[in-house]
């Protein structure tokens, strides 16, 4: 069973600071680690894919890393519209998919 | 243009059988590599994923949910129908639908639904 924890719960920081949201998987399930960003009401978005690989449209100041099973979603420096929600997705191929329990980040 | 689109009931009685169908437009489901996904969202929490069925009709399920779960495609009228028994107030929530292009976007979903709230109650 896949199962995703990220860190931390809330992360509070100001505009033009910047956001470093953590996503750790209980084993090696691969790479194909995304990561969404939800605002209320609405669907998520696809921000990253593959750990590391930016989705069409998404603007330079996200990134994606990895190290071992620990997946890093960072935001170089917070536009207004950046605070939300943020998910990581795993995917395997035998289990399927898990979601993260998420991220909010809130304005300082 | 991708689109997705969930239908379904908005109030299901406790114990009957919640049937959701997934509307899509802009890809095939006969493509390889492509698949279509439900995902749900209770109030206030974290997303969930459920079922996906890939263009071959393999299928995975959240193995905590398979019991309850059955999904299946038809590429001719461009949809996917999500069945699950048994409901309780815990299915209470909003039930996305959403599309993987397989190997070129790691399997993730990259065209969601708007989605469709589902409550749970007699």
């Amino acid at each position: 069973e896949i199962v995703l924890t990220q860190s931390p719960g809330t992360l509070s920081l100001s505009p033009g600071e910047r956001a470093t949201l953590s996503c750790r998987a209980s084993q090696n399930f691969g790479s194909h680690v995304a990561w969404y960003q939800q605002e209320p009401g609405q669907a998520p978005r696809l921000l990253i894919y593959d750990a590391s690989n930016r989705a069409s449209g998404i603007p330079a100041r996200f990134s994606g890393s990895v190290s071992g099973t620990d997946f890093t979603l960072t935001i170089s420096s917070l536009e207004p519209e950046d605070f939300a929600l943020y998910y990581c997705l795993q995917r395997s191929n035998w289990e399927g998919y898990a979601f993260g329990q998420g991220t909010k980040l809130e304005i300082k | 243009q991708i689109t997705l689109r969930e239908s379904g009931p908005t109030l299901v009685k406790p114990t009957q059988t919640l049937t959701l169908t997934c509307t899509f437009s802009g890809f095939s489901l006969t493509t390889s590599g492509v698949g279509v996904g439900w995902i749900r969202q209770p109030p206030g929490k974290a997303l969930e994923w459920l079922a996906l069925i890939y263009w071959d009709d393999d299928k995975r399920f959240n193995s905590s949910l398979e019991s309850r779960l059955t999904i299946t495609k038809d590429t001719a009228k461009n949809q996917v129908v999500l069945t699950m028994t048994d409901v309780d107030s815990v299915d209470t929530g909003t039930y996305f639908c959403a599309r993987t292009a397989g190997r070129g976007t790691g399997w993730a979903f990259d065209f969601w639904g708007q989605g469709t709230l589902v409550t749970v109650s007699s």
